[in-house]
């Protein structure tokens, strides 16, 4: 069965700092790969996505950038932290075939405060 | 663009009792898929149930269904036999077919009373 892993699970940071959060995906291979982020109180916003290696499509520009450096792996980054950085980012993967998406599953988060 | 809206931020049911959790949605595609998604005090994201626009027959996993409206761009979740665990916020999203995108809406906080 696939499963997803988020760490580090909690992060608190100053303004200023840089950010590295990684996500890994087991039991599939070539998989959709997403982050998104919540807000307190609020829906998921996509950040980015990514249907293979080194490819990587940005929906909100900001402060943020992802990279995608082997197939089951996805790291969120960035090199300035900002306040408005803070809140909860999931990563998710979905396969792909035939011109359809699957289900996106989640992982478990980590929750990310800039102080 | 396609949007998704949940217009009850808060719902609360008595345990046992049944609960309609609303979700409409605005989109011009004719192919797409639709879902809800809980989560709990954890955090995480657990999807209960998938409709694929196409399907006319509403999906049904076990305690929870759907009352999808096409025409009407309803997509509404039933819960029967509610149990305490199932508080948490519910998120009902949307997706068209072939997109990478998933828009979610705001969200439905649940209680569940024991």
């Amino acid at each position: 069965s696939q499963t997803i892993h988020q760490w580090p699970a909690t992060l608190v940071q100053p303004v200023g700092s840089p950010l590295s959060l990684e996500c890994t995906v087991e039991g599939t291979s070539n998989p959709n790969l997403y982050w998104y982020r919540q807000a307190a109180g609020r829906g998921l916003q996509l950040l980015f996505y990514s249907v293979g290696i080194g490819q990587i499509s940005s929906e909100v520009p900001q402060n943020l950038s992802a990279s995608r450096p082997q197939d089951r792996q996805f790291i969120l980054s960035s090199k300035k932290l900002l306040l408005s950085d803070s809140g909860f980012y999931l990563c998710a993967w979905s396969v792909h075939w035939e011109g359809r998406t699957d289900t996106q599953y989640f992982g478990p988060g980590t929750r990310l405060t800039v102080l | 663009a396609q949007t998704v809206t949940q217009s009850q931020p808060e719902m609360s049911v008595q345990e046992a009792e049944t609960v309609t959790l609303s979700c409409t949605y605005d989109t011009s595609e004719s192919d797409y898929y639709l879902f809800w998604y809980k989560q709990p005090p954890s955090r995480q994201m657990i999807l209960v149930i998938r409709q694929e626009a196409y399907k006319q027959q509403n999906a049904t996993e076990n305690r929870f269904s759907v009352n999808f409206q096409k025409a009407a761009k309803s997509f509404s979740l039933k819960i029967s036999d509610s149990q305490l665990g199932d508080a948490a916020m519910y998120f009902c999203a949307y997706r068209r077919t072939g997109g990478f995108k998933t828009i979610f809406g705001a969200g439905t906080r649940l209680f569940v009373k024991a």
